[in-house]
């Protein structure tokens, strides 16, 4: 079993949805969180980190769910731009190692 | 700030030759990393380096030998290349890497095929 599991989707949505993203972790990986997004063949790019509390950027939110494991990523009022491919990330205990989840696909369509 | 430097970009290489990638990054962090992403797999961290002088294994380093230059630079060194390292490396750097707020700055990727 991987560290860190995500849907691949793609999830393809109109313009203007809302999606929902959810990612599990194991415990090995279980220290702290982020969203990372990736556009095609490129790099990815940290997207928000994942308090334990929960947090809130722009369109953007992120939940932590220690009892069942998993983080989740809601978007808002989607845009084009917001295609992409978005990674879960979770960190060991020592921080010395970051497991990435494969991604989820986003296609925000017309 | 150029941030993450990678070359090369792209690289096709014949089984058993060697190569060197290399990074380097402009933002005196003191943790860098390498990573392949593979289709499906998502990123796997091969090794990193929490500081100048000290490496450490990580997910899948067989293979791979790296370097810590200095505080700026962290090579990874493939000696005998395998169709199986056909992918796409990633190098990445963080100030510290131990903290929630710590963000991965990744560089823009080497492409390698072994044929």
């Amino acid at each position: 079993r991987k560290e860190v599991e995500q849907d691949p989707g793609p999830f393809n949505v109109p313009e203007g949805a809302t999606v929902a993203f959810n990612c599990t972790y194991s415990n090995s990986a279980s220290q702290s969180f982020f969203w990372y997004r990736q556009d095609c063949r490129k790099e990815p790019k940290l997207l928000m980190s994942v308090y334990s509390s929960g947090n809130e950027d722009g369109r953007f939110t992120a939940q932590l769910n220690r009892a069942s494991q998993y983080i989740s990523l809601l978007i808002r009022d989607s845009k084009l731009s917001d295609s992409a491919t978005y990674l879960c990330v979770g960190a060991s205990y020592n921080f010395n190692k970051f497991y990435f989840g494969s991604g989820t696909k986003l296609n925000v369509k017309p | 700030n150029a941030g993450v430097t990678q070359t090369p970009k792209f690289q096709v290489l014949k089984t058993g030759q060697s190569m060197t990638l290399q990074c380097a990054q402009d933002m005196n962090h003191n943790s860098m990393y390498w990573y392949r992403q593979d289709p499906g797999m998502g990123l796997r961290l091969i090794y990193y380096s929490a500081s100048e002088g000290t490496t450490d294994k990580g997910e899948v380093p067989n293979g791979y030998n790296v370097s810590r230059l200095n505080k700026r630079e962290f090579s990874l060194r493939l000696e005998s290349a395998a169709p199986s390292q056909t992918s796409v490396y990633f190098c990445a750097s963080s100030e510290v890497g131990r903290a929630i707020t710590d963000t991965q700055y990744f560089g823009p990727g080497t492409r390698l095929t072994v044929l």
